[in-house]
């Protein structure tokens, strides 16, 4: 079965530049959202998004932005990278209104 | 979202049932149970969720006790592959908007040979 696809798996920036993560859902579910796990941290919650709209907003930095497009894929970009910007970003898929959200590989970011 | 208490840690024999408690003693009566688990460094993977009756799937069981305060997972054959971090979560089933996940003070569990 499909599953979330995330691109990069691994990215490496340095400090001040941006980045762009990408994510493609299963197909035909119309909701996505972005978590950000930190080392040794349990995921928070950052954005999601419905039928290309902003859902809900957690603790996303204001240098960070997301969209959803037509297609349901999702882009997180972020920019003016900073150390603490160093985490695994995982982005989750599900039906509207579902029980289950399934979650990506994650795509790890390392900020030097 | 109410919150839930679990223990920080347990361990648990390979091929004996574990058994997960989860404390939501102010989970109101609109709030289901779910349970997530984190096998190290993968993206979360969902479990199973109940609001008042027990369920079974194919991964587990959940026991909510009758004034739902609490709640236990049971996975009845731990194998190796189920040494994860465990989260149980209360919240409300919505429309998309308020469906996120709060993760926090989840349950490491270890299957020992």
């Amino acid at each position: 079965a499909a599953g979330v696809i995330q691109s990069p798996r691994h990215l490496i920036k340095e400090k001040r530049e941006t980045a762009t993560l990408k994510c493609y859902p299963i197909p035909r579910h119309d909701t996505v959202y972005w978590y950000q796990q930190g080392p040794g941290q349990d995921p928070q919650f950052l954005i999601s998004f419905y039928e290309k709209m902003q859902s809900d907003k957690g603790s996303i930095p204001d240098r960070f932005s997301a969209q959803q497009f037509s297609d349901y894929h999702s882009e997180l970009n972020m920019s003016s990278l900073e150390l603490g910007d160093s985490a695994l970003y995982f982005c989750a898929s599900s039906l509207e209104g579902g029980n289950e959200q399934f979650f990506g590989p994650g795509t790890r970011l390392t900020v030097l | 979202d109410a919150k839930t208490t679990q223990p920080t840690s347990m361990d648990c024999a390979e091929g004996r049932a574990a058994n997960l408690p989860c404390n939501h003693s102010t989970i109101s009566g609109n709030e289901y149970v779910y349970w997530y688990r984190q096998i190290h460094s993968q993206g979360p993977q969902y479990i199973i969720h109940g609001l008042k009756n027990n369920e079974t799937n194919e991964m587990a069981s959940l026991i909510i006790t009758e004034d739902r305060k609490s709640s236990t997972l049971i996975l009845p054959h731990a194998t190796l592959r189920d040494t994860a971090v465990y989260y149980c979560i209360a919240r409300r089933r919505l429309k998309a908007a308020g469906n996120k996940l709060t993760f926090g003070g989840g349950t490491r569990v270890l299957v020992k040979p």
